[in-house]
């Protein structure tokens, strides 16, 4: 499967507790981008990287959040003290380039805060 | 505020017959445009996209609309068949200006009756 992977599909936590989710991307693709999907709403951007660098990030990115894509290859999403508004889809895409091409995206990790 | 409306939370259609899907944006800064097909329980996959300097896509079946200037983009699917059913995402971002994040509609349900 060459799509885009995304670890795990499910995950429950504790309120407080922090959560680290997993995105590999088509292995070409060297822009990767992270989503936040809620019950009712549209994807929502969270941040995006060009290889290792991170180049934007959106203002629902709070400090709790952290991502790293360390060698431009599989990127990681921290969520620190998680919150119960934290339960929420995480969704992954990647893109071959910017610019005017589509995103690919993983099946998400849905993240339930108890 | 949301930037991409999609005002009918849900349409059905008859197999066979037209669909029309729509879209409004309001950022006139946006300059590129996406449609996006979602089942429940997997991720968005990419069905056809419009730059600004267009206003007509076509791919088989699937064909979208541009209007700059009502700032309204529309997807249009003929004939429908049951397999379309899904939850469709119109989107948008503005690549030349560094925002390569999309900005999502909360989505239209589509709903092809046999």
């Amino acid at each position: 499967d060459t799509g885009v992977s995304q670890n795990p599909r499910h995950k429950i936590t504790k309120r407080g507790q922090n959560v680290t989710f997993r995105c590999d991307p088509i292995s070409e693709h060297n822009r990767l981008y992270w989503y936040r999907q809620t019950l009712g709403q549209g994807p929502e951007f969270l941040t995006y990287f060009q290889n290792e660098a991170q180049l934007e990030k959106s203002r629902l990115l709070s400090d709790r959040f952290s991502a790293e894509r360390p060698k431009g290859s599989f990127s990681t999403l921290e969520i620190q003290r998680t919150e119960q508004g934290d339960s929420a889809m995480y969704l992954c895409a990647s893109s071959p380039t910017g610019g005017l091409t589509e995103a690919f995206f993983g099946q998400g990790t849905r993240l339930t805060v108890v | 505020d949301q930037q991409v409306k999609q005002n009918s939370p849900s349409l059905s259609v008859q197999e066979g017959r037209i669909s029309i899907l729509n879209c409004d944006y309001t950022n006139s800064m946006f300059d590129y445009f996406l449609w996006y097909k979602k089942y429940p329980a997997e991720g968005p996959t990419f069905l056809i996209s419009i730059s600004s300097i267009k206003d007509k896509n076509e791919d088989g079946r699937f064909t979208v609309f541009l209007n700059k200037s009502a700032k309204h983009l529309s997807l249009h699917i003929v004939p429908s068949q049951p397999g379309d059913s899904a939850v469709y995402f119109c989107a948008a971002s503005n690549p030349g200006g560094g925002a390569d994040g999309l900005t999502f509609g909360k989505g239209t349900h589509l709903i092809i009756q046999p």
